[in-house]
């Protein structure tokens, strides 16, 4: 089993509408959690960080469970931009300061 | 304020061969993590430089090894390359905080091709 599984998609979403995805990680210690977005070609980049209580930053909204052990993204009113690969990030501390990927989860909004 | 650079951003070599890579973490950073990406897949973890130490390790060969610098700035050099070494290359680099979210920026990246 993987330490980090996401669906790969892709997710074809319309113009305007939500979407939501999840991750489950396998490590329950680990501690730290994580959204990257990646352009084709290009390098990943951090969306936000994943708190305990949930966060929202704008149209994104990112949750943890972890009795589940899984993490969720969900875009609202996703515009044409939003196309990107997006990529779940777990950290476990026991296991240094590493981050551990999962296979990402592609997202194409259409018009 | 600069962030990660890496260079050089493109390389093709032959297998056998030995390349370098290198990456300048964002300024104020002083941890360097490397990984491979291959071709649709998330990027693994090859390995972290801290105090010019190697702290951790992912699960690659002894082909793959580093160095970091007083300045922060780390290479990455892989021997006896193969074709499956072909694969987008990343340096992240963090601020060791002992504690924390150890966010990481990546740089570029650099695309290496073995034929």
């Amino acid at each position: 089993r993987k330490e980090v599984e996401q669906d790969p998609g892709p997710f074809n979403v319309p113009e305007g509408a939500t979407v939501a995805f999840n991750c489950t990680y396998s490590n329950s210690a680990s501690q730290s959690f994580f959204w990257y977005r990646q352009d084709c070609r290009k390098e990943p980049k951090l969306l936000m960080s994943v708190y305990s209580s949930g966060n929202e930053d704008g149209r994104f909204t990112a949750q943890l469970n972890r009795a589940s052990q899984y993490i969720s993204l969900l875009i609202r009113d996703s515009k044409l931009s939003d196309s990107a690969t997006y990529l779940c990030v777990v950290n476990t501390k026991a296991a240094g300061n590493k981050l551990t990927f999962g296979g990402g989860t592609r997202v194409l909004v259409k018009p | 304020d600069a962030g990660v650079t890496q260079s050089p951003t493109h390389l093709i070599k032959t297998r056998g061969q030995q390349v370098t890579l290198r990456c300048s973490p964002k300024s104020g950073h002083d941890t360097v993590s490397w990984y491979q990406q291959a071709l649709g897949q998330g990027p693994q973890f090859i390995f972290q430089y801290y105090e010019e130490e190697e702290r951790q390790r992912g699960n690659f060969p002894d082909r793959f090894s580093g160095h970091q610098f007083p300045n922060y700035s780390s290479e990455l050099n892989v021997n006896a390359l193969l074709l499956g070494d072909s694969a987008l290359y990343l340096c992240a680099s963090s601020l060791d905080m002992g504690q924390g979210s150890y966010e990481q920026y990546f740089g570029p990246g650099t695309r290496l091709t073995v034929t």
